[in-house]
């Protein structure tokens, strides 16, 4: 079945570092991939989303490239902020699966001054 | 931010007592889902819906049901709650079931069975 991993976290970063969290994926066919991300004590908003291989999304510094040879997703941000300090979580969803997502476990990232 | 109102955002409860929680959303969105999130799970699908009186499980669906009698409203039962059920419930939305739709996602309700 469609499943999705993601990095262990927690994630401690400097401020300004640059950051890195790992996801992969295994699904059929060709899914969309997203990029969710959580505040502490809110819901979860996009953060950004490829819907086919060697797409690239990116949105406020972040990106991730969709590579289907490696069935990946990663995030990446050149230089982190203390208000990036959040659960970051990958997902996909299939056209036949009526918008489900299918999400990895989160990771969260704190980034100190 | 879209319209998505779940009530309500803490509950404490004892084990074996019915439990309805309610998401209420001002999009007039087609589709809605109900997630629970527990640490090293991520998000799990629990129900969700396609249209008015049309549901269909999800991943987790074992001792919940659900009802949609009106396009805005989608509630989520415990029929007999238990301390497994003890979890962070959010809501979704989204327009269509496309790929490059975007979900959107109430605040969440914090359930503690006890």
């Amino acid at each position: 079945g469609n499943s999705v991993t993601q990095m262990e976290g927690p994630v401690t970063l400097s401020e300004e570092a640059f950051l890195t969290i790992n996801c992969t994926y295994t699904a059929t066919g060709y899914p969309s991939l997203f990029w969710y991300v959580q505040y502490p004590g809110e819901g979860l908003q996009l953060l950004l989303k490829a819907t086919k291989a060697d797409d690239k999304g990116s949105n406020k510094g972040f990106e991730a490239t969709y590579r289907k040879e490696t069935t990946s997703f990663h995030l990446e941000k050149g230089s982190v902020q203390v208000s990036d300090s959040a659960v970051y979580f990958c997902a996909l969803t299939h056209s036949s699966n009526t918008g489900k997502l299918i999400f990895g476990q989160g990771t969260t990232l704190q980034v100190k001054p | 931010d879209a319209g998505i109102t779940q009530s309500p955002r803490h509950k404490v409860t004892e084990t074996g007592t019915p439990v309805t929680l309610r998401c209420h959303q001002t999009e007039n969105h087609r589709y809605m889902y109900w997630y629970r999130q527990d640490p090293g799970h991520g998000l799990r699908l629990i129900h969700y819906s396609y249209g008015v009186k049309d549901t269909d499980k999800g991943e987790v669906s074992d001792g919940y049901s659900v009802s949609r009698s009106k396009t805005e409203d989608f509630l989520l039962t415990l029929e007999s709650a238990t301390s497994s059920q003890t979890s962070v419930y959010f809501c979704a939305i989204s327009e269509s079931p496309g790929p490059d739709t975007e979900a959107f996602f109430g605040q969440g309700t914090r359930l503690t069975v006890v």
